[in-house]
């Protein structure tokens, strides 16, 4: 079955960086865009950014672009994000996903999250 | 990027029909047919529900129905159950790659 197993989040201070990754398995991931999507606490989902099938297409929200960097590797079924210049705004639990096509139009599948507390 | 508007929550009691409304704009809701819908249930990561306005995964409910007006989509739920009982999330592409959510519906079984 599809399994999306995050990993990376903790505790770090404002202006710091910190990179996460999303481990894969049970799909052909080189077929698939793939996305980040956070869930600050006590709040709705907000779309972070996505990957394209290749990886050589990258989208991102107005709120963390200059700021956080998508990636893939497909040799090793893994996705990242690496963020930069953390606001204590970027809290939240920060969910891998899959896409149902091979860009950009719904998710499919959702990992279990991990948290990032930006805070001093 | 401005969200898509949902109601903040709904309630209903167990064997209803409650419908949750979705408000976009011409540019992402009224412009494409990729508005998807997604169930989280307390402490766990979201579900797909409807992708393309109005398709199932399987595995979903046939319970679980939407459909698309302009600017505005919808899912219904019937004969409601005590385990539905989540938060209800629309989403939209909005162009250039971009994936527009709803602040969320609360729903309520009585």
């Amino acid at each position: 079955q599809v399994q999306l197993v995050e990993s990376g989040g903790g505790v770090v201070q404002p202006g710091r960086s910190l990179r996460l990754a999303c481990a894969v398995s049970g799909f052909t991931f080189k077929n698939y865009g793939m996305h980040w999507v956070r869930q600050a606490p006590g709040k709705g989902l907000e779309w972070v950014a996505v990957t394209w099938f290749n990886g050589k297409n990258n989208y991102y929200a107005d709120s963390v672009k200059g700021r956080f960097t998508i990636s893939r590797d497909n040799a090793k079924n893994t996705l990242f994000l690496q963020m930069d210049s953390l606001r204590a705004e970027d809290t939240a639990v920060y969910y891998c996903a899959r896409d149902g096509q091979y860009s950009s139009s719904w998710i499919e599948d959702w990992g279990q999250g991990t948290l990032v507390t930006v805070s001093s | 990027q401005s969200a898509l508007t949902q109601p903040a929550s709904v309630s209903g009691s167990p064997g209803q029909s409650i419908t949750f409304s979705c408000t976009g704009t011409s540019s992402d809701v009224g412009n494409y047919f990729l508005v998807s819908w997604y169930q989280q249930l307390p402490g766990k990561a979201p579900k797909l529900l409807i992708y393309e306005v109005n398709k199932r995964p399987s595995g979903v409910s046939d319970r679980f129905s939407a459909s698309k007006s302009g600017s505005t989509a919808s899912l219904t739920i019937s004969g409601l159950q005590a385990e539905d009982e989540a938060d209800y999330y629309c989403c939209s592409y909005a162009g250039d790659n971009i994936l527009l959510f709803g602040g969320g519906t609360r729903l309520t079984v009585l």
